[in-house]
């Protein structure tokens, strides 16, 4: 029974490349949200998705940061450009549902760092 | 909007202290409640969690009671461990928004 899964953990990229970070929700779970934690600080909400479809980006930046949760396949948090400011742990959580009672599963993160 | 607020840290606990962590929350609905904790360089894991007014959530000898009159849901532990070292954050869950509190760092010397 495996929980969240992130990749990878740790991810290094010079300014301006591209970020890749990859969610793979609880097995039957359709929801997924995507968090930032910047150093010393709490978690920030980014982006609520189910399957195909963004159901609130109000947490993400509106430049350079994209989030897709395709019919197969794992979540994608997409960084383009990436700055120093960019580098944080990243998480990702998924429940069942959002009845308001389902409880949120985080994976281990992917912590980005930004050279 | 809705929001979490816990108390700032650092927290410095010898072993076996008394632990509470302070949370208030605000929310215009009824919002579920947890406790989440983050051990050095890992991801967030449940610790316990309440769904309505007067519920006490425990676990691994934590426990927190939904106190809807004073909008609270502090953290406990009669007697803490070395092992108990981490960070902690309220969280409430209410009309599709998961809101955290900053976070409480937690350090217990033996």
């Amino acid at each position: 029974n495996a929980g969240v899964m992130q990749n990878p953990r740790h991810l290094v990229r010079r300014r301006g490349q591209e970020a890749r970070l990859r969610c793979s929700p609880m097995k039957g779970h359709s929801h997924v949200y995507w968090y930032r934690q910047l150093p010393e600080e709490g978690l920030k909400f980014m982006v609520y998705l189910q399957k195909e479809n963004i159901i609130d980006e109000s947490g993400m930046p509106k430049e350079r940061f994209s989030a897709e949760f395709p019919k197969e396949g794992p979540s994608i948090l997409r960084i383009q450009q990436v700055v120093r400011g960019d580098s944080a742990a990243y998480f990702c959580a998924s429940s069942a549902g959002t009845s308001g009672r389902e409880t949120q599963y985080f994976g281990p993160g992917t912590r980005l760092l930004v050279l | 909007g809705d929001s979490v607020t816990q108390m700032e840290g650092p927290v410095t606990l010898s072993e076996e202290a008394f632990l509470t962590i302070n949370c208030t929350y605000t929310a215009t609905g009824y919002p579920s409640l947890f406790w989440y904790v983050q051990y050095p360089g890992e991801g967030l894991q449940l610790l316990l969690k309440a769904t309505k007014a007067d519920d006490k959530g425990s676990n691994k000898g934590f426990e927190a009671t939904y106190r809807k009159e004073t909008t609270s849901f502090h953290l406990e532990k009669g007697s803490v461990q070395v092992s108990d070292s981490a960070v902690y954050f309220c969280a409430l869950f209410d009309n599709n928004d998961m809101r955290f509190g900053a976070g409480t760092r937690l350090t217990v010397k033996p």
